[in-house]
Order: C-alpha cells, then sequence, then structure tokens
C-alpha cells in the first residue's frame, strides 16, 4: 500500500542554519506530494506541493523536489528563521475516489536564536 | 473567509463516556475529510464525505465511531464509548473539488482518561 518515511525528529538547528528534512515514498501509480506543517497552537498548514515528477515546490524559502528515481520529497531551507519552529508532516495524495492523504509522522523543528 | 472551524478545541472525558466532536468546513466545500494523530504516530485518514454522502470511510477504526454530515454543511463525529486508545488529536479538512484545495481545521485533542 501506500506509505510516507519521514526522518525522525527532533531537529534542532540555530537560526541561518541549512535544513534538509527526507521524506521517502511508496505509492502505486503517480501521486502528488506535500508537504504540510503544523505551527504550535494551530492546523495543519500547506506549505507546498509537486504534482509530478521532477516538480519543484517552493514557498517561504522552503523547497522540494519530486524525485521518482528516488521515490523521494526532501524538504530543504537555505537559511532557517526562529519562526520556522513547528511540525513537518510529508504527505501524498492518491487519485480517484476519495483523495485521501497518506501522511508521515511528522519532524518537530525547533530553531534557535 | 472563514476557515475550517473544530469545537472543542480540547475534551477531557473518562473511558466508557461518550464524546462528539464538530467540524464547520469552509461554506461551499462539498468535501469534508476527517483525520487523526494518535500520539507520536502518522496523521490517519478516517472517512471523507462528499457533501452529506460518505465517500470513503475505510479508515473508521472500529463501530465506536460515528460521523455524520446532516444536511451537507457541518458534520460531528462521536465515540461511544470512549477507549484509552482514542485519545489524540482529531482533524477536519474540507475542499472545494480537489484535494489541492484541502483547508484543515486547528483540531480537537481528545483525552481519554
Amino acid at each position: 500500500g501506500n506509505s510516507v518515511t519521514q526522518m525522525e525528529g527532533p531537529v534542532t538547528l540555530s537560526e541561518e542554519a541549512f535544513l534538509t528534512i527526507n521524506c521517502t515514498y511508496t505509492a502505486t501509480g503517480y501521486p502528488s506530494l506535500f508537504w504540510y506543517v503544523q505551527y504550535p497552537g494551530e492546523g495543519l498548514q500547506l506549505l507546498l506541493k509537486a504534482t509530478k515528477a521532477d516538480d519543484k515546490g517552493s514557498n517561504k524559502g522552503f523547497e522540494a523536489t519530486y524525485r521518482k528515481e528516488t521515490t523521494s520529497f526532501h524538504l530543504e531551507k537555505g537559511s532557517v528563521q526562529v519562526s520556522d519552529s513547528a511540525v513537518y508532516f510529508c504527505a501524498l495524495g492518491t487519485q480517484g475516489g476519495s483523495e485521501k492523504l497518506v501522511f508521515g509522522k511528522g519532524t518537530k523543528l525547533t530553531v534557535n536564536p | 473567509e472563514a476557515g475550517v472551524t473544530q469545537f472543542p478545541s480540547h475534551s477531557v472525558i473518562e473511558k466508557g463516556q461518550t464524546v462528539t466532536l464538530r467540524c464547520d468546513p469552509i461554506s461551499g466545500h462539498d468535501n469534508l475529510y476527517w483525520y487523526r494523530r494518535v500520539m507520536g504516530k502518522e496523521i490517519k485518514f478516517l472517512l471523507h464525505f462528499v457533501k452529506e454522502s460518505k465517500q470513503d470511510e475505510s479508515g473508521m477504526p472500529n463501530n465506536r465511531f460515528l460521523a455524520e454530515r446532516t444536511g451537507g454543511t457541518y458534520s460531528t463525529l462521536k465515540v461511544q464509548p470512549a477507549e484509552l486508545e482514542d485519545s489524540g488529536v482529531y482533524f477536519c479538512a474540507s475542499s472545494q473539488v480537489t484535494i489541492y484545495g484541502y483547508t484543515f481545521g486547528s483540531g480537537t485533542r481528545l483525552t481519554v482518561v
């Protein structure tokens, strides 16, 4: 079945450090891939998405590239800020039928000043 | 536009009691989804409504869970009787047409003691 594996946290970085959160997936067909973020006390927000191989999603300085050959969708940011502290979830979307999302376990990021 | 609203934001109940969670989707969104995250695990799909009809309820864990969406507007998720393993955060999401338009609520944190 479909599944998502993302790196375990927590991850603690200093401000302006480089961030990578690894995400790999297993899926039948051609899923869409997403990164969601949950800031403290808030709901899940879509951070970025990619719908086909080699697509790059980007938002707020974050980027992720849909790599079909390695079944990966790693999240990167060149210089993190304290305000990026949150829990990040990688997810894939199955097409047809219910269009439900399959999530990874989440990675908690803490950025210190 | 108003976002997806969930209440209560927190609920603490005793094992064996009944709890009802409510979700108000974005007005006009036909698709409504329920997900939950049990502590430390993945966010998992529970079910999907299209208007008032259940499109997919494959993720509902057992018959102690009952979801309704009368009139195709707000939805309720009732847990009766609650068990300890039901503790977690329950998320609701809505979308207009496709998976790309998912908007999540802030979630209801349920604690069963």
